[in-house]
């Protein structure tokens, strides 16, 4: 398993403005992941944030709107930056670990945008 | 068609009932299959790993894989209200673009005490 931190938890932004959203993981890891949780979809990647270099993003995602620093090997902050209501969701911290790579998550942080 | 279905529910039981979640999907290239619980307002709790088709047993709980139909299922023995979660169905590849992780939209469980 593993132990994953993130801050806030929940937040109420107003539109046009921006929220940056930090994970912190127990142990030093290469890759840490950011997923978006929209109410009735799947789970889907944002960015992979590798220490050291430039985020990965997936297709629809760019990195003027969701900025990741990876400063560390136990700490990722990801901002959602000019908020709008469409960005009201779950986004989710984690990392891979374990023989198979094994996937695990943070709690989350709840954003809601007015 | 989605890489993934799975039937979002809900789907409500009563105590002690086995329940039977279900996700097809599509990419031939799956080979890591995964069940996660996200109870509300928590993050997703990896449940069960598994790699390639037959069936794996943790407890109350068996995932169960056929690559051939492209058909995977967790299964929930005597069921408790504590299991009442949105149980997400996962899976990936190996190597190239293929090692992301695929969801399944979640299906949302209750169980009646």
């Amino acid at each position: 398993s593993a132990v994953i931190s993130q801050k806030p938890s929940r937040d109420i932004c107003q539109r046009g403005t921006s929220l940056t959203i930090q994970c912190q993981v127990d142990s030093q890891v290469t890759m840490m992941f950011w997923y978006r949780q929209q109410p009735g979809q799947s789970l889907t990647l944002i960015a992979t944030a590798n220490q050291g270099s430039e985020a990965t993003y997936e297709s629809g995602f760019v990195i003027d709107k969701f900025p990741i620093s990876r400063p560390n090997l136990t700490f990722s902050t990801l901002t959602v930056s000019n908020m709008s209501p469409e960005d009201s969701s779950i986004y989710l911290c984690s990392l891979r670990r374990g023989p198979g790579n094994e996937q695990f998550f943070g709690p989350g942080t709840r954003l809601t945008v007015l | 068609q989605k890489e993934v279905e799975q039937d979002p529910g809900p789907l409500s039981v009563p105590e002690g009932a086995i329940v039977s979640l279900n996700c097809t999907y599509s990419n031939s290239a799956f080979q890591y299959f995964m069940w996660y619980r996200q109870y509300s307002r928590k993050g997703p709790e990896l449940l069960m790993y598994t790699y390639s088709s037959g069936n794996k047993e943790d407890g109350r709980f068996t995932a169960q894989v056929d690559k051939s139909s492209k058909y995977i299922s967790l299964f929930i023995r005597d069921s408790q209200p504590s299991d009442s979660a949105t149980y997400l169905c996962a899976m990936k590849g190996s190597g190239g673009s293929n090692y992301k992780l695929t969801f399944g939209k979640g299906t949302l469980l209750t169980v009646n005490p």
